[in-house]
């Protein structure tokens, strides 16, 4: 069965405290890694797709990447508005589509 | 051009009656999944469905719970005979194909059963 953790559970940085998330997986075969960013009261919101070892993505102040075992997104410069809850997740071995997150990390970003 | 829609947002039922959560997938979408957040837990999988078919239904609870997509209409995902422990949120999200695709989420109905 896939297993997805991430750490910290929370974390608070001061504005333009860089700083990284952790997400180590436990899989069959790796098939992908996604991760999302969730506000209070919403939906996920899709980041990044991660497919193969070595690759990195990046967004504005995020930067997503990935290793045999685990992804870090790493956060440059961070603002207040990044502040949010940061899911991970991998995609199923038979059904592509049914992801398994992790359980997330809350950031909060004081100005 | 619409994301996904889920309603309503907020849902609260008494012990013992049903509840009907409903979405419609992003235009152009014909995939549609089933994700309920408990409190303190992490999002997990419900149910997967296409257009008139359930594909893959493994994280769906065997009793009260089913859910549907019709041909024409939104998706309904329906527990009957609720109980305390089905207070979640309870999320939709939809992709164009299946596969290694990131998903669109709705913003979620929250429902509360007293």
């Amino acid at each position: 069965e896939d297993q997805v953790t991430q750490s910290p559970e929370a974390l608070r940085l001061q504005e333009g405290e860089s700083s990284s998330l952790n997400c180590s997986y436990t899989v069959s075969g790796l098939r992908g890694l996604f991760w999302y960013r969730q506000d209070p009261g919403k939906g996920p919101e899709f980041l990044f797709t991660l497919y193969s070892a070595g690759e990195e993505k990046e967004k504005e102040r995020l930067k997503a990447t990935l290793t045999k075992k685990e992804s870090f997104l790493h956060i440059t410069a961070p603002k207040p508005e990044d502040s949010a809850t940061y899911l991970c997740a991998v995609p199923g071995e038979t059904s592509g589509s049914r992801l398994t997150f992790g359980e997330g990390t809350q950031l909060t970003v004081n100005p | 051009n619409a994301g996904v829609m889920q309603n309503p947002r907020h849902l609260v039922r008494r012990r013992g009656q049903e509840a009907r959560l409903r979405c419609s997938p992003m235009k152009g979408h014909s995939h549609v999944y089933w994700y309920r957040q408990l409190p303190e837990e992490g999002l997990k999988f419900m149910v997967y469905l296409q257009k008139e078919n359930i594909i893959d239904e493994s994280g769906m609870p065997k009793e009260r719970f089913s859910a549907e997509f019709p041909k024409e209409g939104p998706s309904i995902l329906r527990i009957q005979q609720v109980v305390r422990g089905d207070s979640a949120a309870y999320f939709c999200a939809s992709s164009q194909d299946r596969g290694r695709e990131k998903l669109f989420f709705g913003s979620g109905t929250q429902l509360s059963v007293l």
